[in-house]
């Protein structure tokens, strides 16, 4: 594709309910990031692939937090049980080759609002 | 005290300033050095790198690294209305077990005519 493409853009949900954010990833990139941007601040990192393979979770805040990229493209956060804290614009990135070196291209995020 | 501090601004300047946005961190780890920017409803894009301590410089903008004082700033001359967004310093250990950037909270800049 164009760019790094993620849905849905805007996500408003019930505390306590699951919610999965996709992204699609620049087409052939290698890497793939999570960042979660509060109004006001810089991304903070949340985790990142190497095709299929988690490389650091460290960023996720805690176990309701998950990530997938099953067949090294397309990725789902996924957040359970959601808490109004969760509430940020959640960032997907992928850059080419996995060198922490290469240029990360920023997705358009999903607005999440839990009421 | 966070990894990288980012003066929030906002700072407002008329058309033709020099810009100067700055950003101090605290781990000697980091080896490379972004700046992003970001405007109003968009995802951060690339602006700049570096690896090394002194200057870079690309057209108008002007990227310094001081890793003596953890210390970096772009430089922006004859400054554009254009020029107004978010601008973001972000920094990485060049790890070989992490690829992960640390990003300051943004400096918002408003260039006006």
């Amino acid at each position: 594709g164009a760019g790094v493409s993620q849905s849905p853009r805007y996500k408003v949900t019930k505390r306590g309910q699951d919610v999965a954010l996709r992204c699609d990833p620049i087409s052939g990139h290698v890497s793939l990031y999570w960042y979660r941007q509060a109004l006001g601040q810089g991304p903070e990192f949340l985790t990142y692939f190497n095709y299929e393979a988690q490389q650091d979770k460290s960023g996720l805040p805690n176990d309701r937090f998950s990530a997938e990229r099953p067949e090294g493209s397309i990725s789902t956060l996924t957040i359970q049980r959601t808490e109004q804290r969760d509430s940020a614009m959640y960032r997907c990135a992928s850059s080419r080759q996995g060198r922490s070196t290469d240029t990360q291209y920023f997705g358009p995020g999903t607005r999440l609002t839990v009421l | 005290q966070k990894e990288v501090e980012q003066d929030p601004g906002p700072l407002s300047v008329p058309e033709g300033a020099i810009v100067s946005l700055n950003c101090t961190y605290s781990n000697s780890a980091f080896q490379y050095f972004m700046w992003y920017r970001q405007y109003s409803r968009k995802g951060p894009e690339l602006l700049m790198y570096t690896y090394s301590s002194g200057n870079k410089e690309d057209g108008r903008f002007t990227a310094q690294v001081d890793k003596s004082s953890k210390y970096i700033s772009l430089f922006i001359r004859d400054s554009q209305p254009s020029d107004s967004a978010t601008y973001l310093c972000a920094m990485s250990a060049l790890s070989y077990n992490t690829d992960k950037l640390i990003f300051g909270t943004g400096t918002r800049l408003q260039v006006f005519p």
